[in-house]
């Protein structure tokens, strides 16, 4: 089963507007990533939050985890064309090495 | 440096064949991931190596499936025979600490 679940499947959003994408995850963790995919790549590795952080920040890009409700945010901001793609997040699934990813949010940006 | 390295880019094969799918990680990188990527699976992680030892493979789908690390930069990933439900998008990740760098992938086709 997905560690991992983002909410939404699919967002559209003009450009300038700010997105933001959840996941929900199941067992204890000691990380959580968010990775960006775009069309026919490979994910890249966005951030990492650690279960003892709360908030962190990365250029546009913050990340929420709250550990009593084992759900993370993602929020872009002034989101751009080039933001468009699918976003996952990631889980060390019972403290594992390996990381599960969730089923993704297909972000589309509009101009 | 290159990033995570794939070939080929694309296969195309037919039912039976056997189809063997090579990897060269991040130099430096201890850790490699197999992933396979589908529409209506999501994203699965297939087997991950540390020190070029097999640590999970668990989501090996079946005995036609095998991977190799016999050094740390290189991998390769077989299937033999193939079937058309093997067609999919296969990664390959590799990391040093907690995020991973996938390669461009490797788009497998089976008729």
């Amino acid at each position: 089963s997905q560690q991992g679940e983002e909410d939404p499947q699919a967002l559209s959003i003009q450009e300038g507007e700010n997105a933001t994408m959840n996941c929900s995850y199941k067992t204890s963790i000691n990380n959580l990533q968010w990775y960006r995919q775009n069309s026919g790549r490979g994910l890249v590795h966005l951030i990492l939050i650690r279960s003892n952080e709360r908030e962190k920040h990365s250029g546009r890009l913050r990340v929420t985890l709250d550990t009593s409700k084992k759900s993370s945010s993602l929020l872009i901001t002034a989101s751009r064309a080039a933001d468009t793609a699918s976003y996952f997040c990631a889980t060390d699934e019972n403290y594992g090495q390996n990381f599960v990813f969730g089923p993704g949010t297909r972000l589309s940006v509009l101009p | 440096d290159a990033g995570v390295i794939q070939s080929p880019r694309h296969e195309v094969t037919e039912m039976g064949q056997e189809v063997t799918l090579r990897c060269k990680p991040i130099s430096g990188h201890d850790y490699l991931f197999w992933y396979r990527q589908t529409m209506m699976r999501g994203l699965e992680l297939l087997i991950y190596f540390n020190n070029n030892v097999p640590i999970d493979d668990s989501g090996m789908p079946e005995d036609r499936f095998s991977a190799k690390m016999p050094n740390a930069s290189f991998s390769t990933l077989k299937i033999q025979p193939s079937e058309p439900r093997d067609s999919a998008v296969y990664f390959c990740a590799s990391s040093r600490g907690r995020a991973q760098y996938f390669g461009p992938g490797t788009r497998l086709l089976v008729l």
